[in-house]
């Protein structure tokens, strides 16, 4: 049973624009959530977290955002750049384990 | 410079034959992990380890083995009994779950092709 749910498996936007990719989960015994990003044929990357205890999480142009009670997380990358291009991995942590829980990704694409 | 590496990077085996993919680094991290991903799939965990000589089963692992006799290895081996061997196995690695311990550092992967 698939915890943590990326429901969009793709997304296009244009250049400039804002790209939101979004996150849900179902265990509330999660209390920390981390997005990577991922280039074809490598390892993933860790981009950002956000503990439980926040509801904002902001890094240059990469902001997430928690929704608890929807048990909801998003990524927003303002502004998008071509480079950015990749697969994006939602995952998050039970409280005191040490294994992430992976969604199932969503392909970004920027397009100049 | 402080990483995680993974060799080899492709790898080809006969169907019936073990196989195991290593698994470095130099990162001083207690834990290591290993992840399967598989097309239009995320990462499952096959097996995580969070101290030397100590090893857990993840989601998926049957027909996969490890070992972790040092902080710095946690090879995987593949074994006959995997029947679905085919995949992009991932080694990644964390301090721990003690402060800021949850960001897992991953390699670059390996190819697994069962011929």
């Amino acid at each position: 049973d698939q915890q943590v749910k990326q429901n969009s498996p793709s997304l296009s936007v244009q250049e400039g624009r804002i790209s939101i990719l979004n996150c849900d989960y179902t265990n509330s015994m999660f209390d920390y959530f981390l997005w990577y990003k991922k280039y074809p044929a490598e390892g993933p990357t860790f981009l950002i977290s956000i503990s439980s205890i926040k509801d904002k999480n902001e890094d240059g142009r990469f902001t997430v955002f928690l929704n608890k009670s929807a048990k909801h997380l998003s990524l927003h990358i303002v502004p998008s750049q071509p480079g950015d291009s990749a697969v994006y991995f939602c995952a998050a942590r039970i409280h005191g384990a040490n294994n992430l829980f992976f969604g199932t990704g969503t392909r970004l694409t920027v397009i100049p | 410079d402080g990483g995680i590496t993974q060799s080899p990077k492709y790898l080809f085996r006969k169907e019936g034959q073990n196989v195991t993919l290593s698994c470095e680094q130099n990162l001083n991290h207690d834990a290591m992990y290993w992840y399967r991903q598989d097309p239009g799939q995320g990462l499952r965990l096959i097996y995580y380890s969070q101290i030397v000589n100590d090893f857990q089963k993840g989601d998926i692992a049957e027909g996969y083995s490890v070992s972790r006799e040092k902080k710095e290895s946690f090879p995987l081996t593949v074994t006959s009994a995997q029947k679905n061997p085919t995949a992009f196995y991932l080694c990644a690695s964390s301090m721990g779950t003690s402060g800021k311990g949850y960001e897992q550092f991953f390699g670059p992967g390996t190819r697994l092709t069962v011929l």
